[in-house]
């Protein structure tokens, strides 16, 4: 597809149960991000991939939380252990390294009941 | 440390009026500058940037203004239409920075027809 593509839309799962989110990006976009909007919240940044660079994990909340990006291309969000706070829409984006302009997918709800 | 500020939570504007959504930022590392509009279930879509050589942009009925000094700037709609209704994001990113877009909280648009 010519978007950013993230799966599931929707996702519920039991208190200390992992979820793995999944994103792809556009073809031939070499930044990633990852950001997550809670309830009434703005944009919280988790981590960012940039072509070969060690990614900037600075936003993760905790150990919980850890992303790889295999191949340069597609990023699984995994949060172990998921506590009811962890509820929110995780958002992907993808841009080219040399236009910062970034491209949403639709984002995962995930809901820990 | 919130280096991108939206302080107004909400903002309600008659149609055919002008929308003025106001951003500050901290950091004068920050070289490029976007606004991001979001509706409900939706990730957010790129609506217009400035780079920091600049102090203003425009594309249709958006313009984007940029005071350096003052580290502000702001995204003005006019006339304001219905359609308009979302939650607007300003993003701020540094080179120095691998350009990491770094969002404001939001502020929710109402334009009543």
């Amino acid at each position: 597809g010519a978007g950013v593509s993230q799966s599931p839309s929707n996702k519920v799962t039991e208190k200390g149960k992992d979820v793995e989110l999944r994103c792809d990006p556009i073809s031939g976009h070499t930044a990633l991000y990852w950001y997550r909007q809670s309830l009434g919240q703005g944009l919280e940044f988790l981590i960012y991939f940039q072509g070969n660079s060690a990614p900037d994990k600075s936003g993760l909340p905790s150990d919980r939380f850890s992303a790889e990006r295999t191949g340069g291309s597609v990023s699984t969000l995994t949060i172990q252990r998921t506590q009811q706070e962890d509820s929110a829409v995780y958002l992907c984006a993808s841009s080219l390294v040399s236009d910062t302009e970034a491209f949403f997918g639709q984002g995962t709800r995930l809901t820990v009941v | 440390d919130q280096q991108v500020k939206q302080n107004s939570p909400s903002l309600s504007v008659q149609e055919g009026r002008i929308s003025i959504l106001n951003c500050d930022y901290t950091n004068s590392m920050f070289d490029y500058f976007l606004w991001y509009k979001k509706y409900p279930a939706e990730g957010p879509t790129f609506l217009i940037s400035i780079s920091s050589i600049k102090d203003k942009n425009e594309d249709g009925r958006f313009t984007v203004f940029l005071n350096k000094s003052a580290k502000h700037l702001s995204l003005h709609i006019v006339p304001s239409q219905p359609g308009d209704s979302a939650v607007y994001f300003c993003a701020a990113s540094a080179r120095e920075y691998g350009n990491k877009l770094v969002f404001g909280a939001g502020t929710i648009l109402r334009v009543k027809s």
